[in-house]
């Protein structure tokens, strides 16, 4: 099993539709991580959160919300989605220490919004 | 404050011949670098990354990267470019090292083209 999991990996939406993406990890890690990818944009950061009672707004956090439900789920959440919302979003965690400090990403959810 | 600035949008080389994508980057702390690559319609994929320990790091697949605080860089080279190689490369950066890191900060990437 992938240490990341997201789940869909892949969705077609409507505008105004709610959508939920999800992302389980089963690497013990206290950090997780919401980043999306626009072509030519890298990867921006929309939400992190240090532990199950700590959650921080990314550099784009407008128009979404998460949920820490526990150490190893963190949510994204869409409540009214549109279309600039069109992209691959990935969960990573990240954890351990001094040299070993790593990031592990998940493989990705593409959403689509029609 | 952190930033990542990848100098080149897109990089063609012929197969057999060097690669060197560019990475500039800005940090209030002393930073750890990363070097991903991501084939097409694929994830993420760590090639390298240094966090303060050796200036040249060894990665995957004969990549390697030195850190060069002088000029805030981390440049991305391999010898001999492969068809495989073909990929969008990002370089990537974290204030501190170890458990301080917080997140981390994309460049916008590097598309690398090779030709045969």
């Amino acid at each position: 099993d992938a240490d990341v999991t997201q789940t869909p990996r892949n969705r077609i939406t409507k505008t105004g539709k709610r959508i939920m993406l999800e992302c389980s990890q089963t690497k013990g890690h206290d950090r997780m991580y919401w980043y999306r990818q626009d072509p030519g944009l890298g990867l921006r950061l929309i939400y992190y959160s240090f532990d199950v009672k700590d959650i921080n707004k990314g550099e784009i956090s407008d128009g979404y919300s998460v949920s820490r439900q526990a150490q190893a789920k963190f949510s994204l959440s869409l409540e009214s989605a549109i279309p600039n919302q069109t992209a691959l979003y990935f969960c990573a965690t990240s954890g351990g220490t001094g040299g070993n400090y790593g990031y592990t990403f998940g493989s990705g959810t593409r959403l689509t919004v029609v | 404050a952190q930033s990542v600035t990848q100098l080149d949008s897109h990089v063609s080389v012929s197969e057999g011949t060097p690669v060197l994508l560019r990475c500039n980057y800005s940090s209030s702390y002393s930073p750890s670098l990363f070097w991903y690559v991501q084939h097409p319609n694929k994830g993420l994929q760590l090639l390298l990354k240094y966090t303060s320990a050796a200036t040249l790091v060894k990665g995957i697949n004969g990549f390697e990267a030195e850190f060069k605080k002088s000029e805030t860089s981390f440049h991305l080279t391999k010898p001999s470019a492969h068809m495989s190689d073909a990929a969008e490369y990002f370089c990537v950066v974290t204030a501190g090292s170890g458990a301080g890191s917080y997140q981390l900060t994309f460049g916008k990437g590097t598309k690398l083209s090779v030709i045969p």
